[in-house]
């Protein structure tokens, strides 16, 4: 089955300084890759998505990139907000519709004032 | 936006004992999944269904049952609980004719089991 892998587990970073966060997948399969971001107490919510036909994606503050070849996939915050605080998973399906996820192990992304 | 909706938000139990938690997803939706998170893991795929039936089973224990009905909420039936089930248990749904493969989790049922 597929196995993601997530880093860095904890990342800090100063207020208005960009975030990166890394995953790599192992099915080749695996086609579809979704970020949620996940504050306490509260469930994952889907920040950015992409698609293996595509290779970047960006909403606003909030990009991701993808390398089909090397199964692996970043998320980049730039200009960090203290609300981005919060914790990261990064997950892969095969995307044939109604296919279940498989999730990193998560990053605790803390920014500082 | 509706949101999907899960029941009940907290819930506590004795080891042995039965839980049913349920789940109410965003109006259109088809399709369900139910995650478990344990304390600082990421979610983990118990089961899904598509339509009603179930469509891909994860690593749920046999002491877990779940069905979704034909207004498309679902229900985890928990029987014989032990220390271990203590956990967040995340309701996610999505609709196949979008081909998105979006899922939207709903705020969780968090179960301790005493």
């Amino acid at each position: 089955g597929e196995n993601v892998e997530q880093h860095p587990s904890t990342l800090s970073v100063q207020e208005g300084d960009s975030a990166v966060i890394k995953c790599t997948y192992s099915d080749s399969a695996s086609n579809y890759f979704p970020w949620y971001k996940q504050e306490l107490g509260k469930g994952p919510q889907l920040i950015i998505d992409i698609r293996s036909n595509v290779g970047e994606k960006k909403d606003q503050r909030i990009a991701v990139t993808l390398n089909k070849t090397a199964k692996h996939f970043s998320l980049h915050i730039t200009e960090t907000q203290p609300e981005d605080s919060a914790v990261y998973f990064c997950a892969a399906s095969r995307g044939f519709g109604n296919e279940k996820l498989t999730f990193g192990t998560g990053t605790r992304l803390t920014i500082i004032p | 936006a509706a949101g999907v909706i899960q029941s009940p938000r907290h819930l506590i139990k004795e080891k042995r004992e039965t839980a049913t938690l349920k789940c109410y997803p965003i109006p259109r939706h088809d399709t369900v999944y139910w995650y478990q998170q344990g304390p600082g893991q990421d979610p983990q795929f118990l089961i899904s269904f598509y339509e009603k039936m179930q469509s891909d089973k994860g690593s749920i224990p046999d002491r877990f049952s779940a069905q979704q009905f034909s207004d498309y909420h679902s229900e985890l039936n928990m029987s014989s609980l032990e220390l271990g089930d203590s956990a967040l248990y995340f309701c996610a749904s999505s609709r196949l004719a979008t081909s998105t493969d979006t899922q939207y989790f709903g705020p969780g049922t968090r179960l301790t089991v005493l």
